[in-house]
């Protein structure tokens, strides 16, 4: 099993769209949570941390269920600029916390 | 900011050479690196963790003879790929961690290694 799932996607949608990703880790002991964004053949850049009671950063809601080992996020009003790879990842516990990436789920908003 | 920089951003070399990546943190000082490689619709995979002044730790699976890993300053790390294969053809991505925090982590542009 993976550290970190998700489906792949990809999601086409409208713009204006609401979408929403699910990704799920496999150790419990896992300690923090985030979003990544990638764009084709660039690099990864922090969308937002996660954080149990929730957080919004503008149109974009994370969530962290530790009980079920579930992360989401949610893109309100999606726009044409939100097209890319979106990957859930986590880190270990300890200083020397590695990364820990899911595969990505790939979004393409259209007209 | 942080800024990290990757030198070369693509390379295409033949089978049996070998390939020097650099890695820099601009404007801060990186007391740990990371040197991840992505194959196409893949996920970034850690080869190795970099901490200056010490050998780099690799991942299981990773040779570590034939990915050579050099972190000689807080704000530089190199990853040499020797006698490279077709196979180690990959998007390779470095990124930095300040020393005050312990999870975020800067990347690199990435390098694109091409092996003919």
């Amino acid at each position: 099993r993976k550290e970190v799932e998700q489906d792949p996607g990809p999601f086409n949608v409208p713009e204006g769209a609401t979408v929403a990703f699910n990704c799920t880790y496999s150790n419990s002991a896992s300690q923090s949570f985030f979003w990544y964004r990638q764009d084709c053949r660039k690099e990864p850049k922090l969308l937002m941390s996660v954080y149990s009671s929730g957080n919004e950063d503008g149109r974009f809601t994370a969530q962290l269920n530790r009980a079920s080992q579930y992360i989401s996020l949610l893109i309100r009003d999606s726009k044409l600029s939100d097209s890319a790879t979106y990957l859930c990842v986590v880190t270990t516990t300890g200083t020397a916390s590695k990364l820990t990436f899911g595969t990505g789920t790939r979004l393409q908003v259209t007209l | 900011g942080a800024v990290v920089s990757q030198h070369p951003s693509w390379v295409i070399c033949k089978s049996g050479t070998s390939v020097k990546i650099e890695c820099r943190s601009l404007d801060f000082q990186a007391t740990t690196m990371f040197w991840y490689r992505q194959f196409p619709k893949q996920s970034l995979m850690l080869m190795a963790t970099s901490n200056e002044g010490s050998k780099a730790t690799y991942e299981q699976g990773v040779e570590k003879d034939k990915f050579l890993i050099n972190h000689a300053s807080l704000t530089l790390s190199t990853l040499t790929v020797t006698s490279a294969h077709p196979e180690d053809s990959s998007f390779y991505i470095c990124s930095a961690r300040k020393a005050s925090v312990s999870y975020e982590q800067y990347f690199g542009p990435g390098t694109r290694l091409t092996v003919t």
